[in-house]
Formats: structure tokens, C-alpha cells, sequence
């Protein structure tokens, strides 16, 4: 069992529609990254958070440490939002990011 | 545009073959780490190097090393490669030496290995 899954693995929706992605993990982590892929593969990370809830444009990350679960949620979806969104967690004492295996969303007109 | 930089974008080798992957951090960053991602496994954290100083490992094989240079750009060398090591790698730079920091991402170098 991976230490950081996601949910689910794929995701396809209506341009407009909220959209929900889940990240959950086993271990103890100190800070959660959401990372974003596009389909020519450059990564751009999302948000770093620790606590609480991030939001920039569109896009809010909210974690919760003591349920170790994460969501990332996309209002008024948009065909460009399609990609992979992975989330990566900051293992407590360690210096590494264990990553989920990746949501692939894809957005249709 | 991150500001990183990684060369090549694409390279294409031979097993049994060692190849060298470069990374220029964003300016004024100190910290470069190194991940790997493979169809089958993911994103897997490789090593990290912080001021010229290795800071931490990851999954990273014997037959892979880096280095990070004074001007703070880094190198991951692949050797002996095999079909398996068939991925894309990405590094990635931070201001800091910790994860507490947000991390840029290269466009990546994608490894064929045939």
C-alpha cells in the first residue's frame, strides 16, 4: 500500500463543473504539496499546506493533519485545467516528498 | 516558466551505456533535488543537494550518483543503464535547505533507454 493514495485515478467531467480531488495518507507528514502536470509533462506546483485551506483563482487546497486527508477542488472547470494533479507529502523528520500516484483529469467542452 | 532549466529535454541511449543529466537552478536558490518518474512507478524522490552538500537520499540506485557544482547547477549521472531506467527526470530548486520550502520544477529530461 502506497503511503499517499489518491483518489480517484481518473476523472472526467463537463467543462463548469466542480471538481473534487482526494489525497489521503498513512504516514506522518508535516506539509502537503499539490502539483500539477500537463499532458507535454512540465510540473507547476500548486500549494504547500500545512493546515487549513490555500485558494488561488479557481483552485483551493484544504488539508486536514489529524484526519491525514487532503482535497484539492476546482470551481467552474475549464477544458486547460485538464492534466494530472498529484499530491506529494512532507514525511515528519525526513527531507523527501512521497508522492501520490496522480489523478488524471480531463475536462470536455 | 520556473526558472529552472534541464539539458537535454530528450536523450536516447543503449543499455550498458552512463549518461549525464544537468539542472541549473532558479537564481538564487541553493537547494536541487533530484525525481524520477516512470510509468510504473510514479514520482520518486532521487536525492537532494543543498549548497554543494548532499542533504538527502532518496530511491536513488548505486549505479546513479550527482553532484551540485559552486555555481549550483547539478548533474545526475545514470550509468550502466538499463531498460528499466526508461523515465523521465525531473529536478527540481528551493531557496531552502527543507521541504518547508516551495520547490520549481525543470521541464524534465526524458530518458530513452533501448
Amino acid at each position: 500500500k502506497n503511503e499517499v493514495e489518491q483518489s480517484p485515478q481518473n476523472l472526467t467531467a463537463q467543462e463548469g463543473e466542480f471538481i473534487t480531488i482526494n489525497c489521503s495518507y498513512s504516514v506522518g507528514i508535516s506539509a502537503l504539496h499539490w502539483l500539477q502536470q500537463h499532458p507535454g509533462g512540465g510540473i507547476v506546483s500548486l500549494f504547500m499546506l500545512s493546515s487549513g485551506k490555500k485558494k488561488h483563482g479557481r483552485l483551493i487546497a484544504t488539508i486536514n493533519i489529524q484526519e491525514k486527508h487532503s482535497s484539492l477542488h476546482i470551481t467552474a472547470s475549464h477544458p486547460r485545467d485538464s492534466a494530472v494533479y498529484i499530491c506529494a507529502g512532507r514525511i515528519q523528520g525526513a527531507q523527501k516528498l512521497v508522492f501520490g500516484q496522480g489523478t488524471r483529469l480531463t475536462i470536455n467542452p | 516558466d520556473s526558472g529552472v532549466t534541464q539539458t537535454p529535454k530528450h536523450l536516447i541511449t543503449a543499455t550498458g551505456q552512463r549518461v549525464t543529466l544537468r539542472c541549473s537552478p532558479r537564481s538564487g536558490d541553493l537547494s536541487v533535488y533530484w525525481y524520477q518518474q516512470s510509468l510504473d512507478q510514479g514520482l520518486q524522490f532521487l536525492i537532494q543537494y543543498y549548497n554543494g552538500e548532499e542533504r538527502a537520499k532518496g530511491n536513488i540506485l548505486e549505479r546513479f550518483s550527482a553532484q551540485q557544482f559552486p555555481d549550483l547547477h547539478s548533474e545526475l549521472n545514470l550509468s550502466s543503464l538499463e531498460l528499466g531506467d526508461s523515465a523521465l527526470y525531473f529536478c527540481a530548486s528551493s531557496v531552502g535547505a527543507t521541504e518547508a520550502y516551495e520547490q520549481y520544477f525543470g521541464p524534465g529530461t526524458r530518458l530513452t533507454v533501448t
